[in-house]
């Protein structure tokens, strides 16, 4: 089974300011990944994919994440955070050949005006 | 409907209570999937439907969980005689289809807040 760990438990930034979300995952063979964002009193929804291809995943709202394998990362970034990205984001992933998927504990971000 | 629709959102009970929580898929998806997010952890796989089959159910947590589906759409998850550390929110999505070469996304519903009292 995989684990997902994601490094901080709470960011806080000013707006303009970079961000980038760790993720590591547990498991060796080939994987998809995902991360989640949950926006204040909204439902969870996919922020970007990755399943195979470019390693560089562009998501919606200017986030993209590398998928390192050899570091079983797969990383969040954004160049220059909106208030409007205050949210909590979860990193996830899946053997393909299941349906499941396994979550990070989550980042919750908080965006400073 | 336009989303997974979760009912209700919020549930307070007491403890030995049983409860029931509903999940209406996306209209023509036949994955349905139950998760759990306790306070400050990430999400729990609990059960995974296929139609109205659920080859796996591997992620409940005892024999007081259960979950059914019917004409491969609604599902409910019940929950006999309730316990405290059964509180958390009760999260329900669903796919077009499951597993496979091509990832079908899981669409999340809303939620339902269950605390035990």
């Amino acid at each position: 089974a995989q684990s997902v760990s994601q490094h901080n438990h709470h960011v806080i930034l000013s707006e303009a300011a970079s961000l980038e979300l760790g993720c590591n995952y547990s498991y060796g063979g080939t994987v998809n990944l995902f991360w989640y964002v949950q926006y204040p009193g909204q439902h969870l929804q996919l922020l970007l994919k990755y399943f195979s291809g470019d390693p560089l995943v562009k998501g919606i709202k200017g986030f993209e994440a590398e998928f390192i394998k050899s570091k079983f990362s797969f990383n969040l970034r954004k160049p220059s955070v909106q208030w409007s990205d205050t949210a909590e984001y979860f990193c996830a992933v899946n053997d393909p050949n299941d349906y499941k998927l396994s979550f990070g504990a989550g980042t919750t971000v908080t965006v400073r005006a | 409907g336009a989303g997974v629709s979760q009912s209700p959102s919020n549930k307070v009970t007491e403890k030995g209570k049983d409860v029931e929580l509903r999940c209406d898929p996306i209209s023509g998806h036949t994955a349905l999937y139950w998760y759990r997010q306790s306070l400050g952890q990430g999400l729990e796989f609990l059960i995974y439907f296929q139609g109205n089959s659920a080859p796996d159910k591997s992620g409940l947590p005892s024999d007081r969980f259960s979950a059914e589906r019917t004409g491969g759409s609604v599902s409910t998850l019940t929950i006999q005689r309730t316990q405290q550390e059964d509180s958390a929110v009760y999260l329900c999505a669903s796919s077009r289809t499951s597993g496979g070469s091509s990832y079908n996304e899981q669409f999340f519903g809303p939620g339902t807040r269950l605390t035990v009292l």
